[in-house]
């Protein structure tokens, strides 16, 4: 089965810094990636996927980028932080019979 | 478009059974089911497929119905450990939901000794 590391697992930033996630999956190849970001008490928002590398789609319009340079590595980032862009960032992984999806552990972002 | 799941939140005693109900304006080709603990990721419980199908997993099961584009989990007997916030995942493409998922608001689920 799948292992998905995030780093780092939480984040302080100041308003217009640069943001960079990272992503890693084990135990699998050429996997379906996603981001999603989970503002504080509320829902997931799917931000990104990507069904291979060099391959990203976004689901919505924001100050946030995605890349995935390597088969198992998606990377998150952002060039100048808003306050709006704190939350919980999780990294997820499709699984193979069902579709389903395997959280990582998550990076919890606070951006000053 | 994001499905509605209700309860919001539910209060139970140790033993109760709950319902979680999760419903979409669109139509479904599968159904997943998530339980988040406090400060973690959400962990997978079950995934229901277009035809009705029901599972289980454990005292907790649920049913998908593709006509009424609804799906509703059941947990018998709660257990402290049942306490969190379940999720439910809605995929409309019958492609697998390569294109991820869509989420509810979440129910809270407080399980009291």
């Amino acid at each position: 089965s799948q292992t998905i590391h995030q780093w780092p697992a939480t984040l302080v930033q100041p308003v217009g810094s640069p943001l960079s996630l990272e992503c890693t999956v084990e135990g699998t190849s050429n996997p379906n990636l996603y981001w999603y970001r989970q503002a504080a008490g509320r829902g997931l928002q799917l931000l990104f996927y990507s069904v291979g590398i060099g391959q990203i789609s976004s689901e919505v319009p924001q100050n946030l980028s995605a890349s995935r340079p390597q088969d198992r590595q998606f990377i998150l980032s952002s060039k100048k932080l808003l306050l709006s862009d704190s939350g919980f960032y999780l990294c997820a992984c499709q699984g193979a019979r069902y579709y389903e999806q395997y959280f990582g552990p998550g990076t919890r972002l606070t951006v000053t | 478009q994001q499905p509605v799941q209700s309860p919001q939140a539910v209060i139970l005693r140790e033993g109760e059974d709950a319902v979680i109900n999760c419903s979409s304006s669109k139509a479904l080709y599968s159904v997943h089911w998530y339980r988040q603990k406090h400060g973690e990721a959400p962990v997978f419980l079950m995934i229901l497929l277009k035809g009705g199908e029901q599972k289980g997993h454990e005292k907790i099961s649920a049913s998908f119905n593709e006509k009424k584009q609804q799906s509703s989990l059941y947990l018998t007997a709660s257990q402290l450990s049942y306490s969190g916030t379940y999720f439910c995942g809605t995929d409309t493409y019958s492609g697998g939901g390569a294109d991820g998922l869509t989420f509810g608001k979440g129910t809270h689920l407080i399980i009291q000794p």
